[in-house]
């Protein structure tokens, strides 16, 4: 059965530093993963998807890394902001069904 | 829509009582899924649709809960006999295919069982 786990589960940081948020999955069989933002009381936002042949995906401020062999992800952000404070969740899609598994997530901090 | 919507976006019920919850995706979209999230923890799997049928439904946690989606468009959720355990956000999202598409989020159902 696939796991996830993120590390660390909470992270505060001053305004303007760069980042790195940590994912692990047992299973290295995996079709993609994704990496979310969710705001409380809100749904997910899809932030970034990884196919299982790619190493890396960016969008602006953001860049993610695929390690499939070693089962770990990162998402690096860049310049952090105040803005940048949600919960910031992995899942992979594994060869076993199309349904996502999600780690317990991090819950990020920015303080200007 | 421009995205997948949920209604109701909050459901209060009493233990004993039966409810459904609503899913609009992504026109287009082949698949649907449904998925819970408890206080503090990942989303979890519940169902996956692919056009109108239920391709899996392996996350499903008992027979009181059961989905529909007659026209491969739209999802019901349906939960007999609510727990108060059942308290949770019932999250719905869908995607263009099988696999390697991506998956766009509901806001969700936020469902308080008392």
């Amino acid at each position: 059965k696939q796991e996830v786990t993120q590390i660390p589960a909470a992270l505060s940081v001053p305004e303007g530093e760069n980042l790195v948020l940590n994912c692990s999955f047992t299973d290295s069989a995996i079709y993609n993963l994704q990496w979310f933002r969710q705001d409380p009381g809100k749904g997910l936002t899809s932030l970034l998807l990884i196919q299982s042949s790619q190493r890396e995906q960016t969008s602006g401020r953001l860049n993610a890394s695929l390690d499939k062999s070693s089962g770990r992800s990162t998402l690096y952000i860049a310049a952090s902001q105040p803005g940048d404070s949600a919960t910031y969740l992995c899942a992979v899609t594994t060869n076993a069904g199309n349904m996502l598994t999600f780690g317990g997530g991090t819950r990020l901090m920015v303080k200007p | 829509g421009a995205g997948v919507s949920q209604t109701p976006s909050n459901k209060v019920t009493e233990k004993g009582k039966y409810v459904e919850l609503r899913c609009d995706p992504i026109s287009g979209h082949t698949a649907l899924y449904w998925y819970r999230q408890s206080l503090g923890q990942g989303p979890e799997f519940l169902i996956y649709f692919q056009g109108t049928g239920a391709a899996d439904d392996s996350g499903l946690p008992n027979d009181r809960f059961f989905a529909v989606r007659p026209e491969g468009s739209v999802s019901t959720l349906k939960i007999q006999r609510t727990e108060r355990g059942d308290s949770a956000v019932y999250l719905c999202a869908s995607s263009g295919g099988q696999g390697t598409s991506e998956q766009f989020f509901g806001p969700g159902t936020r469902l308080t069982v008392l």
